[in-house]
């Protein structure tokens, strides 16, 4: 049971460069979310999903697209990455109901 | 607007407690959680709170008052492998159940 996956765990990109990280999950949850996590800032939300081909903006969207069009999938892509985007990137899943979300072991995306 | 303010640093020593606060300010409150994120590591959930009172689960506790906006995480016998950042997120409604995440508190614990 591996839970959920994220791939690439490492990767460098040049300014202006696309790129697209994806989470998997087998635990048939429900939910699916982005978050990017910097220093002093704490985990921010980039974008989520309530279901199978669903999405929706969280707070910091700006720069990033999704898909969802299988429910264990939850793609996030960076059409023309920047050096802002530089971070650490969740996934994490949640099953229905008030449950916690669980997190894959995040992506380090550096840009230069 | 949402606010979650937690302490940035504490220490603390092995085999001691420690209690790391949090509060929050935030429209359509829904519950909130406790994770605990070693460094270079995912965070990994602890506890939550959705009803005012005390979580207990094993070594960690978490208490909630709504009325207050506060919360604390309680940490009993300390060991030398619960030096990580603890962090404070309040579940929102209507939203996905999106969690708002404070800055996290890093705890250092010391012999």
């Amino acid at each position: 049971n591996a839970g959920v996956t994220q791939t690439p765990k490492f990767r460098v990109l040049k300014t202006g460069q696309s790129m697209t990280l994806l989470c998997a999950q087998d635990m048939n949850h429900e939910y699916m979310y982005w978050y990017r996590q910097d220093p002093g800032m704490g985990l921010r939300l980039i974008h989520y999903s309530v279901g199978e081909g669903t999405t929706a903006k969280g707070e910091v969207p700006d720069g990033y697209n999704v898909s969802r069009l299988k429910k264990q999938n939850f793609l996030l892509g960076l059409e023309s990455a920047a050096p802002s985007q530089t971070s650490v990137y969740f996934c994490a899943t949640r099953d229905k109901g008030i449950r916690p979300q669980h997190f894959g072991d995040g992506t380090r995306l550096s840009i230069l | 607007g949402q606010n979650i303010d937690q302490p940035t640093e504490m220490t603390a020593t092995e085999g001691a407690i420690v209690q790391i606060n949090c509060t929050y300010q935030t429209s359509g409150f829904n519950g909130l959680f406790w994770y605990q994120q070693h460094a270079g590591e995912a965070p990994t959930f602890l506890s939550y709170n959705v009803l005012d009172g005390l979580e207990e689960k094993g070594r960690f506790s978490s208490f909630l008052s709504r009325s207050k906006g506060y919360s604390y995480l309680l940490l009993k016998e300390l060991q030398m492998k619960d030096s990580a950042s603890y962090l404070c997120a309040v579940r929102v409604n209507n939203q996905g159940g999106k969690l708002i995440f404070g800055q996290g508190t890093e705890l250092s614990v010391k012999p």
